[in-house]
């Protein structure tokens, strides 16, 4: 099983409508949670963080975290086609100060 | 600089040389970071430098990768006798690693290239 796992994609969605990404994780110790963008070509950049149980709004993205479900989640509200790229969900494994990441989602806003 | 700087930006070699990759981390940064990712899939942990603290290599693929940091700074990774499936974008990120700031800066990245 791997530590974190997000579906690939590729996901599409309308222009203005949300976009759901899903992130689940193995370690019950992990502490820190990420989501990073990731354009084609370049490299990824941090776009949320979330450490406690619940919601964590900032703009038009909101991280979501049940660390009991060991499930965490990125909402993009409006989605822009500028917002067109990969997410990657990152993890701080419990033991280790790593970061591991996912695989990534894609996801295409279609204008 | 201001920013997590790389080189060489591109690398090209043949199967069998060894290569070696520059990362310099932004100033005041004490973890750094290499990951590894190839075409359409998502990143690969190499190794972790935490200060002082002796490096995380759990990640290293085979006795073939090695890295090191010197002066807490500046880090190489030298891949030796390379292989073809070593083809990949070689990412560098740095971070101030407090508990609760874990924001990893990465640079552009290396693309090596093993013909």
């Amino acid at each position: 099983q791997k530590e974190v796992e997000q579906n690939s994609g590729p996901l599409s969605v309308p222009e203005g409508a949300i976009a759901s990404l899903n992130c689940t994780y193995s370690d019950r110790g992990s502490q820190s949670f990420f989501w990073y963008r990731q354009y084609s070509g370049k490299s990824p950049e941090l776009i949320m963080s979330i450490y406690s149980n619940g919601d964590k709004e900032d703009g038009r993205f909101t991280a979501q975290l049940n660390k009991a479900s060991q499930y965490v989640s990125l909402l993009i509200r409006d989605s822009q086609p500028s917002d067109s790229a990969t997410y990657l969900c990152a993890v701080t494994s419990g033991s280790a100060r790593q970061l591991t990441f996912g695989s990534g989602t894609q996801l295409t806003v279609l204008p | 600089g201001a920013g997590v700087s790389q080189s060489p930006s591109n690398k090209v070699t043949e199967k069998g040389k060894d290569v070696e990759l520059r990362c310099d981390p932004i100033s005041g940064h004490t973890a750094l970071y290499w990951y590894r990712q190839s075409l359409g899939q998502g990143l690969e942990f190499l190794i972790y430098f935490q200060g002082n603290s002796a490096p995380d290599k759990s990640g290293l693929p085979s006795d073939r990768f090695s890295a090191e940091r010197t002066g807490g700074s500046v880090s190489t990774l030298t891949i030796q006798r390379t292989q073809q499936e070593d083809s990949a974008v070689y990412l560098c990120a740095s971070s101030l690693a407090r508990p609760t700031n874990e924001k990893l800066f990465f640079g552009s990245g290396t693309q090596l290239s093993v013909l």
